[in-house]
C-alpha cells in the first residue's frame, strides 16, 4: 500500500484559507487520493477525493499536482468547527480498505 | 435519511467476557468496513464485508475476533475472551460500491472498555 506524509499540526486563524499538504510519492495510477476528518470523540468524517484532476465540493478543494505525488486539501474560509485531524489516505481501485496515517492535527484560532 | 449507526456507544467488559458491536449501514448501502483505533492513533482496518460475505478480512486478529453481516440486520463485530489490548474505539463505515472512488460514511463509534 502506498504511503502519504502530512506534517503532524498546523495552525490557523478563523476565516483564513487553510492548505494542508501530503506528499504521496510512491502513488501509482489507480489510486485514489482521499481525505477525511476526525473531530474529537466522533467518527471520521469524509471531506473530498479525486484521481487526476482538482475537484471542488461544499466542503473544501484538493488540488492535485500534475505528477500526482503530491496534494493539497483546501479549507477555503476556516471555522473554529474545522478544528480536527484531518487525513490523507490513498486507497487502489478494488483494494477499498482506507490505510490511516497519523493525519494533520488541525488548530483553528479565534 | 439516517446515517451509520453503532451501538452500543460504550461498552465495558471483563477480561474474558465477549464484546458484540453492532453497525448499521446507510440505507441502500451493502457494503460495511469495521476499524479500531487505539488512542493518539489512526484507524487500522480490521474487516470488509457485503452483505453475507466477507470480502477482506486480512485487519483482523487471527483468534478471538469475527464478524458477519446477515441477509437481515446489522454487521457484527464479535470480540471473545476480551483482554486489556482490545479497549479501543471501534468504528464501521459503510459505502454505496465496493469500489475506492466511493467515500466511506463513519458512525460515532463504539469505546469498548476492558476491565
Amino acid at each position: 500500500d502506498a504511503k502519504t506524509t502530512q506534517p503532524n499540526s498546523m495552525e490557523s486563524n478563523e476565516e483564513e484559507p487553510v492548505h494542508l499538504p501530503c506528499n504521496h510519492s510512491t502513488i501509482s495510477g489507480t489510486d485514489y487520493i482521499h481525505w477525511y476528518r476526525q473531530l474529537p470523540s466522533q467518527g471520521p468524517e469524509y471531506v473530498i477525493h479525486g484521481l487526476t484532476s482538482n475537484v471542488n465540493n461544499r466542503m473544501a478543494s484538493l488540488a492535485i499536482a500534475e505528477d500526482r505525488k503530491s496534494s493539497t486539501l483546501i479549507l477555503h474560509r476556516a471555522t473554529l468547527r474545522d478544528a480536527a485531524v484531518y487525513y490523507c489516505i490513498l486507497s487502489a481501485g478494488n483494494n477499498r480498505k482506507l490505510i490511516w496515517g497519523l493525519g494533520t492535527s488541525l488548530a483553528v484560532n479565534p | 435519511n439516517a446515517g451509520v449507526m453503532q451501538n452500543p456507544r460504550h461498552l465495558v467488559r471483563r477480561r474474558g467476557q465477549e464484546a458484540r458491536l453492532r453497525c448499521s449501514p446507510m440505507k441502500g448501502h451493502s457494503h460495511v468496513y469495521w476499524y479500531r483505533q487505539l488512542p493518539e492513533e489512526g484507524l487500522k482496518f480490521m474487516v470488509y464485508l457485503q452483505k453475507e460475505n466477507i470480502i477482506d478480512e486480512s485487519g483482523m486478529p487471527k483468534e478471538r475476533f469475527s464478524a458477519e453481516f446477515p441477509k437481515e440486520g446489522p454487521s457484527i463485530l464479535r470480540i471473545q475472551q476480551v483482554v486489556r489490548g482490545d479497549s479501543a474505539a471501534y468504528f464501521c463505515a459503510s459505502s454505496l460500491r465496493g469500489h475506492s472512488s466511493y467515500e466511506q460514511y463513519f458512525g460515532p463509534g463504539t469505546r469498548l472498555t476492558v476491565t
